[in-house]
């Protein structure tokens, strides 16, 4: 089945303590990416990768860190997490840049 | 920046109305596209508009694009309760640095409720 599985559902975690969200898709999709949705602001672009190696900027990647290594994986890291990155997290990728985007599941992360 | 607005954020229908959600964006694009999300889901996509003038239909839902207007609507058509989710536009630009990248900017959402 053609999906995007993020790891794990839901996260606890404490300040500063580093952890990864892992972001696998199994359709080879060229384009990948992050957001987080926090309430009243809609979903924000964190990172985003059009192919192996390359990566850039969203509108909110400040404290949060990606890597491409291989094409199916987009893990996101947060190397020193606040409460203020305490939010719903969704990784997605596209085939190409005009294709629609597949969402994974969601992470809700708690930074405590 | 760009920035995109949609509205209404709520809206509070009956079944059996017609309503429209407009999306607003700041910046010349020439590609849109609305996701809805079930409470509690994931996003799923509805329609992506890809040139100016494109309409596209799925069942009780139309959305179009004007590039020149930078606007892009949402209209519902006999709302049914099953409609109710919330609706997001996004639109797409190349950053100055060009090369294929893109980045997606979505509109805050338009939590729609359809009541009997």
């Amino acid at each position: 089945e053609a999906q995007v599985t993020q790891n794990p559902r839901y996260l606890i975690t404490v300040t500063g303590k580093k952890l990864t969200v892992t972001c696998s898709q199994n359709m080879n999709h060229e384009y990948m990416s992050w957001y987080r949705q926090d309430p009243g602001l809609g979903l924000r672009q964190i990172y985003y990768s059009m192919n192996v190696e390359v990566t850039d900027k969203g509108d909110v990647p400040e404290g949060y860190k990606v890597s491409r290594k291989e094409k199916r994986n987009f893990p996101l890291i947060l190397e020193s997490p606040s409460p203020n990155q305490t939010s719903l997290y969704f990784c997605a990728s596209s085939r190409r840049v005009n294709s629609p985007l597949h969402f994974g599941n969601g992470t809700r992360l708690t930074v405590t | 920046e760009l920035k995109v607005e949609q509205n209404p954020l709520f809206l509070s229908m009956q079944e059996g109305k017609n309503y429209t959600i407009y999306c607003n964006y700041s910046t010349t694009s020439d590609r849109l596209y609305w996701y809805r999300q079930d409470p509690g889901k994931s996003l799923e996509s509805l329609f992506v508009l890809l040139s100016n003038g494109a309409v596209k239909q799925e069942g009780r839902l139309m959305a179009s694009l004007d590039t020149k207007a930078r606007l892009s609507t949402l209209h519902i058509t006999a709302a049914v309760h099953d409609l109710s989710a919330t609706y997001f536009c996004a639109v797409a630009v190349i950053p100055n640095s060009g090369g294929s990248n893109y980045k997606l900017t979505f509109g805050k959402g338009t939590l729609l409720t359809v009541n009997p």
